[in-house]
């Protein structure tokens, strides 16, 4: 079975403050795929990154980062000097290579205050 | 322009009533997805397809189904909506050789 588990259900910060939204997977694919979404209050869903099992290369974007540690099942997103832009509903998602879907946490609502 | 392009954005329909969602992509994506959002359970699959000629039930299939019209386009229907199908509903496509998948911007719907 594949699960994706976000254990915070909603995170409140300062804005500047740094912020860590955790994501546990679970899987028994050796290939697999590991993905982060936004959704704004508008309610689309934004694309942040894609990450292969067998890459466990931490990845950096501007103020966006990724802790892929397959180790611990792992796939966390560090959110750097916060703004109330990124106020959102943050998803972590799986997809094994045996599978035909992306499984979906239950998502992490970020609240930034100004 | 997006990739995936859903109508309608927002319906309110009364219990019983018929309803289609649809979809349409423009990158010639072969596989694509009916997601429901409900607050707190993330996304859960209703229908996927694989192209036209392949359809399959997801998580959640009851109540819904589905019709892929042509590789671009995959709706997605209520035959007699009820109330706890009030939800947004997300369409979804992506090509074979990535896991990526490329969403639409979402229909809310609300049954009364």
């Amino acid at each position: 079975a594949q699960k994706v588990t976000q254990a915070q259900t909603e995170i409140s910060v300062v804005e500047k403050e740094d912020v860590t939204l955790d994501c546990v997977y679970e899987t028994r694919d050796t290939t697999y795929y590991l993905f982060w979404y936004k959704q704004p209050p508008s309610g689309e869903l934004v694309f942040l990154i894609r990450r292969n099992s067998f890459d466990e290369q931490n990845e950096i974007s501007g103020r966006y980062s990724w802790n892929f540690q397959k180790s611990t099942s792992s796939f966390n997103f560090t959110i750097t000097a916060s703004q109330v832009v990124d106020s959102a509903v943050y998803f972590c998602a799986l997809k094994g290579d045996s599978s035909y879907k992306l499984i979906f946490g239950s998502g992490t609502r970020l609240l930034v205050r100004p | 322009d997006a990739d995936v392009t859903q109508t309608p954005r927002n319906r309110i329909t009364k219990t019983g009533k018929r309803i289609m969602l649809e979809c349409s992509q423009t990158k010639g994506h072969d596989r694509m997805y009916w997601y429901r959002q409900d607050p707190g359970l993330g996304l859960q699959l209703i229908y996927y397809s694989f192209d036209v000629k392949d359809i399959n039930k997801g998580e959640i299939s009851d109540g819904y189904s589905v019709s892929r019209q042509a590789q671009a386009k995959f709706s997605l229907s209520l035959e007699s909506a009820i109330p706890n199908q009030t939800a947004l509903y997300f369409c979804a496509a992506r090509g074979s050789g990535t896991g990526e998948l490329f969403f639409g911007e979402g229909s809310r719907l609300t049954v009364l």
